[in-house]
């Protein structure tokens, strides 16, 4: 596509409940990487896939938080038992490669509110 | 640890006027850096890339590296109202991922 594609654009959900946040990179974008920002506060790495890989996924909060990537194209990004404190944007960004080139390409993100 | 550091702001210039940002970062073995704008409530979006050491010019914008320092500015000339938005340093290292700073927070003044 155009550009990075994000769904869905805000998501309420209750407190326990699983979510699943969607990104779909430019296409031929090899690398994709998730971001998580708090209200205020600065863009906190989550997960990156080179391919369907996913060569650094340290900051993933807990064991609640998971994400794959099929076909080197779309990827979720799945919460499980949401909590409070899981209330964000929820960035996406691809980039042509992951080797020390290539800037990085932002979707619009996923709001997400955890009642 | 790879650390990004920036100062938080808010840097307010009046218009017309020099904006200086600044941006240190940890890991020597960085290859290349990046200058993210970012507006209230949108996803960040790039302004400018530097990979050598010296200065990079861009209209309005010049992006300046030094890898001994290991420090990375980026300079507004002319400030207009609608620069007014957070400015996201972001460097990255051979295949690894991209490590942002905490951003700093620009006010130009009318």
């Amino acid at each position: 596509g155009a550009g990075v594609s994000q769904s869905p654009s805000n998501k309420v959900t209750e407190k326990g409940k699983d979510v699943e946040l969607r990104c779909d990179p430019i296409s031929g974008h090899t690398a994709l990487y998730w971001y998580r920002q708090s209200l205020g506060q600065g863009l906190e790495f989550l997960i990156y896939f080179q391919g369907n890989s996913a060569p650094d996924k340290s900051g993933l909060p807990s064991d609640r938080f998971s994400a794959e990537r099929t076909g080197g194209s779309v990827s979720t990004l799945t919460i499980q038992r949401t909590q409070q404190e899981d209330s964000a944007v929820y960035l996406c960004a691809s980039s042509f490669t992951s080797g020390g080139s290539g800037e990085l390409f932002f979707g619009e993100g996923s709001r997400l509110t955890v009642l | 640890q790879k650390e990004v550091e920036q100062n938080s702001g808010p840097l307010s210039v009046p218009e017309g006027a020099i904006a200086s940002l600044n941006c240190t970062y940890s890991d020597r073995g960085s290859q290349s850096f990046f200058w993210y704008r970012q507006y209230s409530g949108k996803s960040p979006e790039l302004i400018m890339f530097i990979y050598s050491n010296g200065d990079k010019e861009d209209g309005r914008f010049t992006a300046q590296l030094n890898k001994a320092s290991q420090y990375v500015s980026l300079l507004i000339r002319d400030s207009q109202p609608s620069d007014s938005a957070t400015y996201l340093c972001a460097v990255r290292g051979y295949g690894q991922n991209f490590v942002f700073g905490p951003g700093t927070r620009l006010s130009v003044l009318p």
